[in-house]
């Protein structure tokens, strides 16, 4: 089962521009995690969110949380040609259960 | 080492064989996952493993038997698979069951059955 939903499906943008990725989600969780995903290779781990977290910053990374409205926020400053990939959101399958469930993902590509 | 090492790296196999993917971590990761991924689709959840132990199977075909050897190494056996079957499988490992850690991936297996 399909816990979160990414928006948009695909982006495109230039190098140097900010890219945003947004994640809705179903039921409450415990925490949240995105992850990053190179030409349908592994995923790497990106930055994970706690449920009483809102904002969490690492690196070029910023991720917000609103557990009131079921959704996160995956911001990606200053991108870089690098940084195109596959982001996935993922969250546990409801509470207190252990299976982590990746959202739909956004396809990023950023042009030098 | 702070790698998840999966082989094969790329694997063809008809539907009467039987193969087996290999996936190996040396973090003292104590829980240890199976994802299979179709084209431009996000990872679908297989099997958990738990302290050497099988805690959720996801409705899995019998046709995928996961083993947990030693809390290193975690087998997939593939066994009379379909051509539908074909996908990226994945492995992950993370500090223990739960989700209150990030997952460690490996670079996947692809598979291609004819």
């Amino acid at each position: 089962s399909q816990q979160g939903e990414e928006d948009p499906q695909a982006l495109s943008i230039q190098e140097g521009e900010n890219a945003t990725m947004n994640c809705s989600y179903k039921t409450s969780i415990n925490n949240l995690q995105w992850y990053r995903q190179n030409s349908g290779r592994g995923l790497v781990h990106l930055i994970l969110i706690r449920s009483n977290e809102r904002e969490k910053h690492s690196g070029r990374l910023r991720v917000t949380l609103d557990t009131s409205k079921k959704s996160s926020s995956l911001l990606i400053t200053a991108s870089r040609a690098a940084d195109t990939a596959s982001y996935f959101c993922a969250t546990d399958a409801g509470y207190n259960t252990d299976k982590l469930i990746f959202g739909t993902g956004t396809r990023l590509q950023v042009f030098p | 080492d702070t790698e998840v090492t999966q082989t094969p790296k790329h694997l063809v196999m008809g539907m009467t064989n039987k193969k087996s993917l290999k996936c190996e971590q040396h973090m003292g990761h104590r829980a240890m996952y199976w994802y299979k991924q179709k084209a431009k689709k996000p990872p679908e959840l297989m099997f958990v493993y738990s302290y050497e132990k099988l805690s959720i199977n996801e409705s899995v075909p019998s046709r995928f038997s996961p083993e947990c050897p030693n809390s290193s190494l975690l087998n997939l056996h593939l066994h009379a698979l379909q051509p539908e079957d074909s996908a990226l499988y994945l492995c992950a490992s993370s500090q223990a069951q739960g989700l209150v850690y990030g997952y460690t991936f490996g670079s996947g297996t692809r598979l291609t059955v004819v």
